[in-house]
């Protein structure tokens, strides 16, 4: 399978917990973003790296998000001490810079 | 900050009607995709589009490009349930900047 690959695709923690997820995109892409989706919503953009930097981060992210692509292969987001909020879908996408995104099965996080 | 709206938000048609949802972006787009998610899916890259005025298509689906790089649309041509989803449109402000998306316009098509 060459697509872009998240994990877990599920997870139920408590509320205060930290999680972290894995995207692995597609080799040759350089671009990786991360966004999170609720139901009924579009997918808001969280972060996005262009190889190993990090190009953006949006201003609604607390500083509870972080974000890595050490090697600019795979990428990991970090949620620290999570709130119910947090609850969602977290989507990874990557992308050849402007080119069409491939999206991965998603994250569904579910805090109690 | 960019902001991209769609429109409408839902539309629920009988199958063989025609559908369209429109895109506008508050700021000047170098290009604009769209995308399809079917419920419990994905986002699905459908087509690009990159010049003022570009219409494309795609069997029933037409896709254009507003001459001033600031809205969109899709239009769907006797639609089939299999069209049912979501259909995203999202958007780069230049060379550097992020993919940002549309609030989305969700299609149920009925028998």
């Amino acid at each position: 399978d060459t697509g872009v690959s998240q994990d877990p695709r599920h997870k139920i923690t408590k509320r205060g917990q930290n999680v972290t997820f894995r995207c692995d995109p597609i080799s040759e892409h350089n671009r990786l973003y991360w966004y999170r989706q609720t139901l009924g919503q579009g997918p808001e953009f969280l972060t996005y790296f262009q190889n190993e930097a990090q190009l953006e981060k949006s201003r609604l992210l607390s500083d509870r998000f972080s974000a890595e692509r050490p090697k600019g292969s795979f990428s990991t987001l970090e949620i620290q001490r999570t709130e119910q909020g947090d609850s969602a879908m977290y989507l990874c996408a990557s992308s050849p810079s402007t080119g069409k995104a491939f999206f991965g099965q998603g994250t569904r996080l579910t805090v109690v | 900050g960019q902001q991209v709206m769609q429109i409408p938000q839902y539309q629920h048609v009988q199958e063989g009607e025609d559908f369209t949802t429109y895109c506008n972006s508050s700021t000047t787009l170098s290009n604009i995709q769209w995308y399809k998610q079917r419920p419990g899916g994905h986002p699905v890259f459908l087509i690009q589009l990159v010049k003022s005025g570009e219409v494309k298509k795609q069997k029933r689906l037409t896709f254009q490009f507003g001459e001033a790089k600031k809205n969109s649309s899709l239009h769907i041509t006797a639609t089939q349930t299999t069209d049912v989803g979501t259909y995203f449109c999202a958007g780069f402000t230049g060379t550097a900047s992020k993919l940002t998306f549309g609030t989305g316009t969700r299609l149920q098509v009925t028998l």
